[in-house]
């Protein structure tokens, strides 16, 4: 299946650290990717992680992938307001050959000055 | 162009009317993708084109959507007879090859039926 779950709103105070999660259905899935969008923009690409891969790190965010428990997250560290968005997942599956990606509901991150 | 152009950014029609939502990939983007995102909801992916194959419309959600992509290059996706519901954002992205390295997305057309 192509279930990507994400929870709907996170609010945090501004220089905390953020946690967005995600779960996603699909074990084979290859590349796992974070989008931003954020209001009346399309999506930007903020990182993605590869699937054998457990961490990528790139500059204020960190991306952790649990392959066993089909969990991926992002962390912001020091929020700012400027993060406000709404923050996708989206996976890959190659055995389509569509190579489409298929993308959670969303996170909205709040960040409280 | 430097970017995803999407055309027009808003638009707004009557229940019944046909629209064309026009589409100006990344050059040599051989892959070209919409999306659709209602209120509230995620991306649903609509429809996919990569090079001269057949493109991938499983994700049409009527027979009243329809899509063409010219010359490997622009892409319409036409709606016939629209309706209430198909009021939304219709998002496009163009990838160079499998996109595995992300897509790059448009700014999207909101379409508002009346």
């Amino acid at each position: 299946g192509e279930d990507v779950e994400q929870s709907l709103f996170l609010s945090v105070r501004e220089g905390d650290s953020s946690v967005i999660n995600c779960t996603y259905t699909d074990s084979s899935s290859t590349y796992l990717y974070w989008y931003k969008q954020e209001p009346g923009a399309g999506l930007q690409l903020l990182t993605y992680i590869f699937s054998n891969m457990d961490m990528k790190q790139d500059q204020r965010l960190t991306v952790l992938l649990n392959k066993k428990d089909k969990h991926l997250s992002l962390r912001i560290a020091d929020t700012q307001t400027g993060d406000s968005a709404i923050y996708f997942c989206a996976e890959i599956l190659d055995q389509t050959g569509a190579n489409n990606l298929f993308f959670g509901t969303g996170t909205r991150l709040t960040v409280i000055p | 162009g430097a970017g995803v152009s999407q055309s027009p950014s808003n638009k707004v029609t009557e229940k019944g009317k046909d629209v064309e939502l026009r589409c100006d990939p990344i050059s040599g983007h051989t892959a070209l993708y919409w999306y659709r995102q209602s209120l509230g909801q995620g991306l649903e992916f609509l429809i996919y084109f990569q090079g001269n194959s057949a493109p991938d419309k499983s994700g049409l959600p009527s027979d009243r959507f329809s899509a063409e992509r010219t010359g490997g290059s622009v892409s319409t996706l036409t709606i016939q007879r629209t309706q209430q519901e198909d009021s939304a954002v219709y998002l496009c992205a163009s990838s160079f090859g499998t996109g595995g390295y992300g897509y790059t997305f448009g700014s999207g057309t909101r379409l508002t039926v009346v």
